[in-house]
């Protein structure tokens, strides 16, 4: 059974500052890797989508990587700003289903001015 | 706005009324999904319907009934609710779930409390 940890759940910074967020699944075997973004009392957006044969994927300041043999996936998000704090969910399409998803719990972002 | 809205966005129900959830979709899309966030847990999936036919149902007790009249429309219709089922409940709609991965687009989500 596919498990998704994210690590750190919450994590606090100034602004402009550069961090990483981390995810990891138990089994490699994933067709792609997604990341979201949940404001408070909203719904997901998508990030990001890294397919299961792509190493990184680039957004803006965003840029997200995976590890496929490892299991584990970061986010990066450069010249962090307030307007980046957000709750941020990996989640991994995996198994026998095009469109299961397996969410983590999410890492809590705040971005300080 | 990510073409999937939900309404209400807010509900508090005693545990024996009966309300239901709404979801609709203007992205053309044939999928929809229930999913639930509770606090502390990952979003955990409730329901699959492609092309109005439920193809998942994860192991959820019947007091949560859906029902998808049409491929844009789709409703958790909700009864004898447990204080343990207060949590957001979001919808999401995709392409048709055969043939490749599909992206799938999320609601704001229902905030419902239960007491």
């Amino acid at each position: 059974k596919q498990e998704v940890t994210q690590i750190p759940a919450a994590l606090s910074v100034p602004e402009g500052e550069n961090l990483v967020l981390n995810c990891s699944f138990t089994d490699s075997a994933i067709y792609n890797l997604q990341w979201f973004r949940q404001d408070p009392g909203k719904g997901l957006t998508s990030l990001l989508l890294i397919q299961s044969s792509q190493r990184e994927q680039t957004s803006g300041r965003l840029n997200a990587s995976l590890d496929k043999s490892s299991g584990r996936s970061t986010l990066y998000i450069a010249a962090s700003q307030p307007g980046d704090s957000a709750t941020y969910l990996c989640a991994v399409n995996s198994g026998g289903s095009n469109y299961k998803l397996t969410f983590g719990k999410g890492t809590l972002l705040t971005v300080n001015p | 706005e990510t073409g999937v809205t939900q309404t209400p966005r807010h509900l508090v129900m005693g545990m024996t009324n009966k309300k239901s959830l709404k979801c609709e979709q203007h992205l053309g899309h044939n999928a929809m999904y229930w999913y639930k966030q509770s606090a502390k847990k990952p979003l955990e999936l409730m329901f699959v319907y492609n092309f109005k036919e439920q193809t998942e149902n994860n192991s959820v007790p019947s007091r949560f009934s859906p029902e998808c009249p049409n491929s844009s429309h789709l409703f958790l219709h909700l009864h004898t609710l447990q204080p343990e089922d207060s949590a957001l409940y979001l919808c999401a709609s995709s392409q048709a779930v055969a043939g490749g991965r599909k992206t799938q687009y999320f609601g704001p989500g229902t905030r419902l409390l239960v007491l």
